[in-house]
């Protein structure tokens, strides 16, 4: 059964203090590995895809990269406004193109 | 709008009753989805539609959920006889196309809550 499991599920970090969340997926076959940020009462928005073992993608203060069981996103010097709740979710091959979604880490960044 | 809209953002309603929640994609998305998040749960997938056709059900929990897309436009989700377990947001997504290369973007759901 494909599944997506994110560690952890919680996190505090002092501003400035770099840390990287972890994504770890079992999947028939990836056709891509997605990365959302969610703000309480919104819906996700996108940050990166990555279809491949030894991507890396860059935004800002976030760079995301894959391997072929998981995915971390690495968060350089964060500040209070990266607070929020990351998500990871795979898209499988093999005829539908449904995100399967971990439960996802809650960022809490202190000024 | 330039984003997925959904309505309404919240529903409170008694058990046994139907809902209708709404989702108007971005415009010229031909490819939509619904999941449900369940507090400290993560997305489910419920169903997606291509066009108007809806090619991946697999996710409805049960035949009180239906779906409908008309005008490769605006969608609808349907539960009927609301029980408490159906608590929860129910987020909208959609694309260009349907493929990886066009990620999903998502409205900021509907907030169910069943008395």
């Amino acid at each position: 059964e494909d599944q997506v499991t994110q560690s952890p599920e919680a996190l505090r970090l002092q501003e400035g203090e770099s840390s990287s969340l972890n994504c770890s997926y079992t999947v028939s076959g990836l056709r891509g590995l997605f990365w959302y940020r969610q703000d309480p009462g919104k819906g996700p928005e996108f940050l990166f895809t990555l279809y491949s073992a030894g991507e890396e993608k860059e935004k800002e203060r976030l760079k995301a990269t894959l391997t072929k069981k998981e995915s971390f996103l690495h968060i350089t010097a964060p500040k209070p406004e990266d607070s929020a709740t990351y998500l990871c979710a795979v898209q499988a091959v093999g005829g539908t193109y449904k995100y399967i979604f971990g439960t996802g880490t809650r960022l809490k960044v202190l000024a | 709008g330039a984003g997925v809209s959904q309505s309404p953002s919240n529903k409170v309603t008694e058990k046994g009753k139907d809902v209708e929640l709404r989702c108007d994609p971005i415009s010229g998305h031909t490819a939509l989805y619904w999941y449900r998040q369940r507090l400290g749960q993560g997305l489910e997938f419920l169903i997606y539609f291509q066009g108007n056709s809806a090619p991946d059900k697999s996710g409805l929990p049960s035949d009180r959920f239906s779906a409908e897309r008309t005008g490769e436009s605006v969608s609808t989700l349907t539960i009927q006889r609301t029980q408490q377990e159906d608590s929860a947001v129910y987020l909208c997504a959609s694309s260009l196309v349907t493929g990886t290369n066009q990620p999903q973007h998502f409205g900021d759901g509907t907030r169910l809550s069943i008395l």
